[in-house]
């Protein structure tokens, strides 16, 4: 069975830098047809498509935070990876990540992981 | 402000049908499938349904979904008082070259 673990930092000062990594067990990160990505929701609030990755290194971004994002993929450890600069307030969220199938347009987000609070505060 | 416009709530006693709308444009909804997507309380979304009207193994046949021009709709038969969370519709959106979802519709089993 795939799984999926968020990990990092649940508090991050403002105008730093928020990283996450995404460990994916159960399943190779490196299959095709398959997608990895990242989506948020700040509390109380709807769900916001933040960005995914192949695991060749293609990505696609949100454009409204295209500026700030990178993801990026270690197919040795089978993990990706989230780097969000310059946070605010506004960044506050829980943060999920999540495989994409991709064949068809929008990708289907299939298996999640459980989900981790960041917070921006100093 | 979301792209895929949802209304905020909505309600229906057990065994009732509920729907749910989607609204969008020619740019989205209008050129591409529609997924949905469950959130019970305190969890991660679960995939309820893609292109349209796919339910993924494990879905029960009382969801279905449906497409037209630039809306599309979810629809819960014999509403169960399990069904009560949050259902959140996605589209691609060729303009943004980005995913892209509705605000969530909250659903109350009165």
């Amino acid at each position: 069975q795939l799984q999926l673990q968020e990990s990092g930092p649940g508090l991050v000062k403002p105008s730093e830098t928020l990283s996450l990594t995404c460990t994916v067990s159960g399943g190779s990160i490196s299959s095709s047809s398959y997608y990895w990505g990242w989506i948020r929701q700040p509390p109380g609030k709807g769900l916001e498509w933040i960005g995914s990755i192949y695991y060749s290194g293609s990505t696609y971004y949100n454009p409204s935070l295209k500026s700030r994002v990178t993801i990026s993929v270690d197919t040795s450890k089978n993990q990706f990876s989230l780097k969000l600069s310059s946070v605010t307030a506004a960044d506050t969220a829980v943060y999920y990540c999540a495989r994409a199938y991709w064949y068809q347009l929008p990708p289907s987000f299939d298996y999640w992981g459980q989900g981790t609070l960041v917070t921006v505060s100093s | 402000q979301s792209v895929l416009t949802q209304p905020p709530s909505a309600s229906g006693t057990p065994g009732q049908r509920v729907t749910i709308s989607c609204s969008g444009s020619s740019s989205n909804i209008g050129s591409n499938t529609v997924n949905w997507y469950q959130q019970l309380p305190g969890t991660a979304p679960k995939l309820l349904i893609y292109s349209n009207n796919q339910r993924p193994s494990g879905v029960p046949d009382r969801f279905s979904g449906s497409k037209s021009g630039t809306s599309a709709s979810l629809a819960i038969s014999g509403l169960q008082s399990e069904d009560e969370a949050d259902y959140y519709c996605a589209a691609w959106d060729d303009s943004l070259n980005a995913v892209v979802f509705g605000g969530g519709t909250k659903l109350t089993v009165l």
